[in-house]
């Protein structure tokens, strides 16, 4: 099981966001991010903790390791409004999803 | 272009059925293993059932087992989702996603736009 927190939050444009995940066991590095935007399936940002998917911008990073991770947002941008999503893959193949932070411009 | 394409989705009373389809394009849908996962309204998303490139294994969640069952047509590109004995809580938007495997890891790296199943009388 993984815990997402905020649910939700506000920032300015050019702002740093950062959401927090927790895992309830130790999933070491299997731990991903997606960011899903109003009316579309969710999209691949960050896998295995830290690196980045094809096309993602620099100003998204994942840090975290164990139980406790991290998906951090450097200089928001407009087009970064979406829900934000991590997701174990320890646990194969079942892989459970946060609840979700919406990010607010 | 990669693509994934679901559809079947609708209105469906409680206690009925619906089989959902996912189309796959733009790659070799029969080197990959398929998902579906579900997102109920303003919820999270929701893992619902998985099968391997070859059809070799498949997996439920606990909440569908045994009610669902997934299935694919590797000639046809095709991703199946048949779905029986449903409950309002069934209602979701249903995503059919891409299995990646990197190393000892694995993510979703493709995504359809999902097809909606409202379950109510």
């Amino acid at each position: 099981q993984v815990t997402q927190s905020p649910s939700s939050l506000s920032a300015s444009v050019g702002g740093r966001v950062t959401i927090s995940c927790r895992a309830s066991q130790n999933i070491h590095n299997y731990l991903n991010w997606y960011q899903q935007k109003p009316g579309k399936g969710p999209n691949l940002l960050i896998y295995a903790v830290s690196n980045l998917h094809d096309g993602v911008p620099s100003r998204f990073s994942g840090s975290g390791s164990g139980t406790d991770f991290t998906l951090t947002i450097s200089g928001l941008q407009p087009e970064d409004l979406a829900t934000y999503f991590c997701q174990q893959s320890y646990d194969t193949p079942r892989g459970t999803f946060g609840q979700g932070t919406k990010v607010e411009i | 272009e990669e693509q994934l394409l679901e559809s079947g989705g609708g209105l469906v009373k409680p206690g009925g059925s619906v089989r959902l389809s996912c189309g796959a394009s733009g790659f070799s849908f029969r080197s990959y293993g398929m998902h579906w996962v579900r997102q109920a309204p303003v919820a999270g998303l929701e893992w619902v059932a998985s099968i391997t490139s070859t059809s070799s294994s498949i997996d439920y969640a606990h909440a569908v087992r045994g009610r669902f069952t997934i299935s694919r047509d590797n000639a046809k590109n095709s991703l199946y989702l048949q779905m029986n004995a449903l409950r309002p809580e069934d209602t979701a938007v249903y995503f059919c996603t891409r299995r990646l495997d990197y190393g000892d890891h694995w993510y979703f790296d493709l995504w359809g736009r999902g097809t909606q199943v409202v379950v109510s009388s």
